[in-house]
């Protein structure tokens, strides 16, 4: 069973980095075909995707966001991070780390399956 | 950037049929997917490539794909289906995996 679980600060302060983990278990991100991906829910507003990394270190960045996000993976302890610099309170939003499991059908396109439970960080000073 | 579109709204009677549709200049070559939020939850994956049921998904849910439309149907909609649904596809390049702005379903 695939489970995972956000964690870091909830309140941030303007200008500051954010450093989030994402704790997972039911499966190892040194697998070839896994991954991990961060996804971001301001209040009442639409998810959107922040940053994934695969078992190869493959990182994929949102393009809007690119130059303020960096993801990485800590195998031995299931982990991934996302950090994002120079926080804005427009960055307020439930963070969600999830699963990204390749697709059974051609040309096997990934797309997320599990997700954690969320973590609201909000930014403010 | 990619864009998908979804109606902002769609409101049935219990045991009604819910129709949600997704559209998007990519979608006759790519696959679509639709997660369903309810409120203060995480996302759930409802269908996957298309048409395909997760295990433990209501058969009611079920998915199709034509041209640049996807659509998610919920055949006899009950009241906990009530939520948010979004769709997720990719751009042509396959490389910009976006999500719709979601619809937000109502069985009263």
């Amino acid at each position: 069973q695939i489970t995972l679980k956000e964690s870091g600060p909830t309140l941030v302060k303007p200008t500051q980095t954010l450093t989030l983990t994402c704790t997972f278990s039911g499966f190892s991100l040194s697998t070839r075909g896994e991954g991990v991906g961060w996804i971001r829910q301001p209040p009442g507003k639409a998810l959107e995707c922040l940053a994934i990394i695969y078992w190869d270190d493959d990182k994929r960045y949102s393009p809007s966001l690119k130059s303020r996000l960096a993801i990485t993976k800590d195998t031995s302890r299931n982990q991934v991070v996302l950090t994002m610099t120079n926080m804005d309170p427009v960055d307020t939003a439930t963070y969600y780390c999830a699963h990204r499991r390749r697709g059974s059908s051609s040309p096997f396109p990934y797309y997320f399956d599990f997700w954690g439970q969320g973590i609201l960080v909000t930014v403010s000073s | 950037s990619y864009e998908l579109t979804q109606s902002p709204s769609v409101s049935v009677s219990p045991g009604q049929t819910a129709r949600i549709t997704c559209s998007g200049d990519a979608l006759p070559k790519k696959y679509a997917y639709w997660y369903q939020q309810k409120s203060g939850q995480a996302p759930v994956l409802v269908i996957y490539e298309d048409s395909k049921r997760p295990s433990g998904i209501p058969e009611r849910f079920s998915g199709s794909r034509s041209g640049t439309m996807a659509t998610l149907t919920i055949s006899g909609a009950q009241v906990e289906d009530e939520g948010d649904y979004y769709c997720y596809s990719t751009d042509s390049s396959g490389n910009n995996y976006v999500f719709g702005i979601g619809t937000k379903v109502t069985v009263l």
